[in-house]
């Protein structure tokens, strides 16, 4: 069964931290991971896109790094920010079939 | 900024009533997606679709139909209305399933 876990749940640290989200997926046969943002009430935003052959992707203050072999993801997000706090979810992508994990809450406190 | 609407974007009905959640998306996506999400929960795929004239069901049993006439347009219709269907309904598209998936604002639907 494919399955996308990510630890921790949720997430509290003060403003100016470094921060990783974690992402790990049990099937590694996949095509691509991407990471999206998820504020209150709202849609997903797309953040990052990682093919299966990459093994990080930057944008910003963001890197997402990808370790296909050892089904891992990380996001990692520099000198947080306040306007940061949402709920981070990865997706992985298999083929037809894309699966969700359960999201980290991030907070970030001024 | 993805160009990917739904309407209504919050609903509350009874319980029995028919309901259709409206999707568009000016991008001319091929793809298209209706998941489900409860709060704090992770999305499940209920319906998909290749392209027009293309809908499958996804791998949550949903009492809920799709079509795919117009390129543009995903509408998701309920039948008739349970509690059990309250959630948040969400739509997505992507130019291809391996490519980038953009996502609708979501349609919070209450069902009492």
């Amino acid at each position: 069964k494919q399955e996308v876990t990510q630890i921790p749940a949720a997430l509290s640290v003060p403003e100016g931290e470094n921060l990783v989200l974690n992402c790990s997926f049990t099937d590694s046969a996949i095509y691509n991971l991407q990471w999206f943002r998820q504020d209150p009430g709202k849609g997903l935003t797309s953040l990052l896109l990682i093919q299966s052959s990459q093994r990080e992707q930057t944008s910003g203050r963001l890197n997402a790094s990808l370790d296909k072999s050892s089904g891992r993801s990380t996001l990692y997000i520099a000198a947080s920010q306040p306007g940061d706090s949402a709920t981070y979810l990865c997706a992985v992508n298999y083929n037809n079939d894309m699966r969700f994990g359960a999201g980290t809450r991030l907070t970030v406190k001024p | 900024e993805a160009d990917i609407y739904q309407t209504p974007r919050y609903l509350v009905i009874g319980t029995g009533k028919k309901i259709t959640l409206e999707c568009s998306q000016t991008m001319g996506h091929d793809k298209m997606y209706w998941y489900q999400q409860d709060p704090g929960m992770e999305l499940h795929l209920i319906h998909y679709s290749y392209g027009v004239n293309s809908t499958e069901k996804g791998d949550l049993s949903s009492e809920s139909t799709v079509s795919r006439i117009r390129t543009e347009h995903f509408p998701l219709t309920l039948e008739s209305a349970r509690p059990s269907h309250t959630s948040q309904y969400l739509c997505a598209s992507s130019e291809a399933f391996r490519n980038t998936i953009y996502f609708g604002e979501g349609s919070w639907l209450t069902v009492v």
